[in-house]
């Protein structure tokens, strides 16, 4: 079947602009992560929603980003008043869960680039 | 927190040659993750390990679990030019999945 995927692959935007990026998980997976990986560094994760639980957002850096999910589909992610430091590849990732697994499958990224 | 540590930071090798990558954790390994990122494709799940000493293979990689290390390693045998990208070992805390730095592999020709 299909992998995640994630949209668009690339946006560049003037600083103080809002963006927007989608995810569209793998079928049937309850949970969704998201994740930023900035240049030459590791990934920084920034929210986990899990079926119709209350998300955890203890990673967002700051009240600028937001997400949100509709029951366990499309999940997306909004940056408000963009700044150069939110330049990053963001990366959405989706698991079952079920069965005790959690391995999580990730989409190609968004590459976001702030001017 | 628990970290970990993967060596090397980056190796070269001849195409056909093996190579392995060692993922070490600060803390006790109750299970780990192996991903490969490639540019524009984001992270690819390669194997789960769950308990200590065991192994996984998939076509030509290999990894296992030492619980009593704390260790993981990531084993190619016969590398080709698809092998190449970065390789990531990780650990879940509930459902955080936290990376090691990576290592990077280039296959030569």
């Amino acid at each position: 079947g299909a992998g995640v995927s994630q949209s668009p692959s690339n946006k560049v935007t003037e600083k103080g602009k809002d963006v927007e990026l989608r995810c569209d998980p793998i079928s049937g997976h309850t949970a969704l992560y998201w994740y930023r990986q900035r240049l030459g560094q590791g990934l920084e994760f920034l929210i986990y929603f899990q079926g119709n639980s209350a998300p955890d957002k203890s990673g967002l850096p700051s009240d600028r980003f937001s997400a949100e999910r509709t029951g366990e589909s499309v999940s997306t992610l909004t940056i408000q008043r963009t700044q150069q430091e939110d330049s990053a590849v963001y990366l959405c990732a989706s698991s079952p869960t079920t069965g005790g697994r959690y391995e999580q499958y990730f989409g190609p990224g968004t590459r976001l680039t702030v001017t | 927190s628990q970290e970990l540590e993967q060596s090397p930071q980056s190796l070269i090798v001849q195409e056909g040659k093996n190579l392995t990558i060692n993922c070490t954790s600060s803390k006790t390994l109750y299970g780990l993750y192996w991903y490969k990122q490639k540019y524009g494709e984001g992270l690819i799940f390669l194997m789960m390990l769950q308990k200590g000493g065991e192994e996984k293979s998939h076509e030509k990689i290999t990894a296992k679990l030492d619980e009593k290390k704390q260790q993981s390693s990531l084993h190619i045998t016969a590398s080709q030019p698809s092998h190449a990208g970065i390789y990531l070992c990780g650990v879940s805390a509930a459902y955080k999945l936290s990376f090691g730095a990576g290592t990077t592999v280039t296959v030569r020709a």
